[in-house]
């Protein structure tokens, strides 16, 4: 059984350029999560998708958004970026949004410049 | 609001010893916890999951409990060997007010290095 994916792996914006990365849920799976991952921050939780609908949002500010499609692979956009939002962004896919096993991805490794 | 803290931040071991990894939560209202490894640049890997009515999870040399009344939880690695060095991360899964569970609230992880 194929992981979850994400692409891309990596990618280098510049401030005030927006950005969209996308990840693909392990076969069956129906909820994706999203977590920034930086050195200072460490992990935080970024929003929770079920059934096409976002159940749950992290503390990030509006310029960060999702959603979630039909076949349930998921994409994240974050507008107008910042230095700060230099990070690995991974995805983590379940079985449900009920509190089952979460895997991740790769991750997505965004340099803004 | 939950706070995942972990303990030592740092640990260098020679092969072969057993060693207990640390976590501690701050609200006992979890409905799982789970353990991950992450190796440099890459994603999460996950090791274990504990539901917060079991008291403990086992998976090869690993073995990870859950005392969810005192907030604690470990995870034990028998025999270590070079290939476990890695940051390992605790993770508890709450509904953060909300009907869905699926938001994890990780600690700081602990940096493990087992030298030859």
């Amino acid at each position: 059984k194929a992981g979850v994916t994400q692409t891309p792996r990596y990618l280098i914006k510049t401030r005030g350029q927006q950005v969209t990365l996308s990840c693909s849920p392990i076969s069956g799976h129906r909820s994706v999560s999203w977590y920034q991952q930086t050195p200072g921050q460490g992990l935080q939780f970024l929003f929770e998708y079920f059934s096409e609908t976002q159940r749950n949002k992290g503390n990030f500010p509006g310029r960060f958004s999702g959603r979630q499609f039909s076949n349930s692979r998921s994409e994240m956009n974050v507008s107008t970026l910042e230095l700060g939002d230099s990070a690995l962004y991974l995805c983590a896919s379940s079985f449900s949004n009920r509190g089952y096993e979460q895997y991740f991805g790769p991750g997505t490794r965004l340099t803004v410049t | 609001k939950q706070e995942v803290t972990q303990i030592p931040a740092a640990l260098s071991v020679p092969e072969g010893e057993n060693l207990v990894l640390n976590c501690s939560f701050t609200d006992s209202a979890i409905y799982n916890l789970q353990w991950f490894r992450q190796d440099p640049g890459k994603g999460l890997t996950s090791l274990l999951l504990i539901q917060s009515s079991q008291r403990e999870q086992t998976s090869g040399r690993l073995n990870a409990s859950l005392d969810k009344s005192s907030g604690r939880s470990t995870l034990y690695i028998a025999a270590s060997q070079p290939g476990d060095s890695a940051t390992y991360l605790c993770a508890v899964s709450d509904t953060a007010g909300g009907t869905s569970y699926g938001k994890l609230t990780f600690g700081q992880g602990t940096i493990l290095t087992v030298h030859p």
